[in-house]
């Protein structure tokens, strides 16, 4: 079974500080990674996606890909309490989520 | 105004019935998918579509049923041999169910099951 791990939450950070989220796939044939934030009660939002390795920049979020050790990463800048959600790593091509990890943010 | 609409927003349901949830979008994907989200918990994938006419089990797709007969509708079927269906469903389409790798997946804003 195809795997997509995220690791365990609930995450507490300050307002201000940077937030960490990882996730780990199994499928080695995996292209693309996504990343969505899910406020309570709603659906997922798209924050962004990647594909190659490194780092990918959009404004405060940061995601990284290190396809030889199967991670994906997104890292929130100068978090905010309006980024205080449940963020969501999904694989494709299956298109698989993983458990999520939910974000507190503290003023 | 393009999207993905689900219908109801909230549904309930007796022990035994079956029910039908709606998933319409007007974005010409190709692809659309089910998933059904527990409290507290993430994403599981129930069914999903590639293409009209044909569509494969996700990891949960036991006690659920759905069609594709047109490009832009999916229904989901939640039958009475479902035994615990009470869960938030959600719908989503990509423009592409292969490897178009930068493919966006859209969401609709779900469906709430309740089991009385």
């Amino acid at each position: 079974q195809k795997e997509v791990e995220q690791n365990s939450g609930p995450l507490s950070v300050p307002e201000g500080a940077i937030a960490s989220l990882n996730c780990t796939y199994s499928d080695r044939g995996s292209q693309s990674f996504f990343w969505y934030r899910q406020y309570s009660g709603k659906s997922p939002e798209l924050i962004m996606f990647i594909y190659s390795n490194g780092d990918k920049e959009d404004g405060r979020f940061t995601a990284q890909l290190n396809k030889a050790s199967q991670y994906v990463s997104l890292l929130i800048r100068d978090s905010q309490p309006s980024d205080s959600a449940t963020y969501l790593c999904a694989v494709i091509p299956d298109m698989r989520f993983g458990a999520g990890t939910r974000l507190t943010v503290k003023p | 105004d393009g999207g993905i609409t689900q219908s109801p927003k909230y549904l309930f349901r007796k022990e035994g019935q079956n029910v039908t949830l709606s998933c319409e979008q007007n974005l010409n994907h190709d692809a659309m998918y089910w998933y059904r989200q527990d409290p507290g918990q993430g994403l599981r994938l129930i069914y999903y579509s590639q293409i009209v006419n044909d569509f494969q089990k996700g990891d949960i797709a036991e006690g659920y049923s759905v069609s594709r007969e047109k490009k832009e509708s999916f229904p989901l079927t939640v039958t009475s041999a479902q035994k615990n269906p009470t869960a938030f469903y959600l719908c989503a389409s990509r423009r592409s169910g292969g490897l178009g790798y930068t493919d966006t997946q859209y969401f609709g804003p779900g469906t709430r099951l309740t089991v009385l």
